[in-house]
């Protein structure tokens, strides 16, 4: 039974850098969610992808954020210039769609940004 | 604004004291509550899902409640692999057919032995 995978598991970089996040979700789900987490707080969303379709984007993800999941499998999520503020986890989550529609989201076990 | 609320921020227990965390929330549209343990620099995990007042459901030690506007985790005889923060998420459906979750920020449990 493999969940949802998430690489790197850690990412050090000076800030102006770019970084780039992969998430596999669970192979048959068909919803993809991008959140973020810092300290203390519960994930806040990002992004949500249906198959390959981006159909949400939260006012949290500027324009230096971008997020792609070709032939909607696996996903990216790019940050451009990166800045101090930056800094968090940045979790991925999936979830099935279907007839039923019970739709619960299983979390990767996250990316932890790190910007100098 | 949909609103959510965790009570207690921490709570330390003995090994077999019992408690309930609670999860007050204000949400237009409620369409499921979430609960998630997560452990320190790990991914949530997820345990139980609550659709409408009255529903109960139970894992191991574990039994979550729901009302109109609060949830409960009650833990029985806690053991230190407990341990952990439990976070709430009650959820609407957005226009694009998304399940919303508005997550608290989780009450810290540590369970000693």
């Amino acid at each position: 039974d493999t969940g949802v995978s998430q690489n790197p598991r850690h990412k050090i970089t000076k800030r102006g850098q770019n970084v780039t996040f992969r998430c596999d979700p669970i192979s048959e789900h068909n919803r993809l969610y991008w959140y973020r987490q810092t300290l203390g707080q519960g994930p806040e969303f990002l992004t949500y992808f249906q198959n390959e379709a981006q159909l949400e984007k939260s006012r949290l993800l500027s324009d230096r954020f971008s997020a792609e999941r070709p032939k909607g499998s696996f996903s990216t999520l790019e940050i451009q210039r990166t800045e101090q503020g930056d800094s968090a986890m940045y979790l991925c989550a999936s979830s099935f769609l279907g007839a039923v529609g019970t739709d619960t989201q299983y979390f990767g076990p996250g990316t932890r940004l790190t910007v100098l | 604004e949909d609103q959510v609320t965790q009570s207690p921020e921490a709570l330390r227990l003995q090994e077999g004291e019992s408690s309930s965390l609670n999860c007050s929330y204000t949400v237009s549209g409620l369409r499921g509550l979430f609960w998630y343990r997560q452990d320190p620099g790990k991914g949530p995990e997820f345990l139980f899902t609550l659709y409408s007042a009255g529903e109960e459901k139970e894992k191991e030690r574990l039994k979550a409640t729901l009302t109109k506007k609060e949830s409960f985790l009650h833990i029985t005889a806690p053991k230190p692999e407990d341990s952990a923060t439990y976070l709430c998420a009650p959820s609407v459906q957005t226009a694009t057919g998304r399940r919303a979750l508005t997550f608290g920020s989780g009450t810290r449990l540590q369970v000693q032995p």
